[in-house]
């Protein structure tokens, strides 16, 4: 079945800590992205990628990473510079065009200890 | 380019009532406009996908779009338990970026 798979599905952080979050596609998708998900927030725009190699700062950018070497995959970086990391972080991915809709896995919830 | 205002309720119905849910925008540029529904602790999933004016029908739910009026509306006919979720109307954002997306209406469905 084709999907997008996220994991871990739980992960937890300590103080000082940088968590990497998987995020991978077999939908041959070109787009994909990450969004940060906190109650009565709605979704948020982290980082996007329309291509290998290459991608944008979304609407919080600040305290996270991304790379792009595969189109398959877009791992997320959560850095000790986000102080307040707690939420539910969905990735997702699409055809190359705005007007197509996206397709999202099934999230990461991360947890500060 | 915000611009997606969805009421965020909750909103209460019992099961077989008739759910109206609704969207405005302000940039009427954009020709599609797209629902999701999303369960408790999973990912959006597409629910329907519709194109400028009018309605679209799939089963029990009804996509319509106004343009006029910047209005999208989602119809939810026979509403059952399994409807309870949060809906979240989103539209395509500037060439390159991604879909922009309202805060999203929860429903609860009761038995």
């Amino acid at each position: 079945d084709g999907g997008i798979t996220q994991s871990p599905k739980y992960l937890f952080r300590k103080e000082g800590q940088n968590v990497t979050l998987s995020c991978e596609q077999n939908l041959n998708h070109d787009a994909m992205y990450w969004y940060r998900q906190d109650p009565g927030q709605g979704l948020r725009l982290i980082y996007y990628s329309q291509i290998v190699n290459d991608f944008q700062k979304g609407d919080i950018a600040e305290g996270y990473s991304v790379s792009r070497e595969k189109k398959e995959s877009f791992p997320l970086t959560v850095t000790s510079a986000q102080k307040n990391p707690t939420a539910f972080y969905l990735c997702a991915s699409s055809i190359r065009d705005n007007n197509q809709p996206q397709h999202f896995g099934d999230g990461t919830r991360l947890s500060i200890l | 380019q915000k611009e997606v205002e969805q009421d965020p309720g909750p909103l209460s119905v019992p099961e077989g009532a008739i759910v109206s849910l609704n969207c405005t925008y302000s940039n009427s540029a954009f020709q599609y406009f797209m629902w999701y529904r999303q369960y408790s602790r999973k990912g959006p999933e597409l629910l329907m996908y519709t194109y400028s004016s009018g309605n679209k029908e799939d089963g029990r739910f009804t996509a319509q779009v106004d343009k006029s009026s910047k209005y999208i509306s989602l119809f939810i006919r026979d509403s059952q338990p399994s409807d309870s979720a949060t809906y979240l109307c989103a539209r395509p954002g500037k060439a390159g970026t991604a879909l922009i997306f309202g805060k999203g209406t929860t429903l609860s469905v009761s038995s």
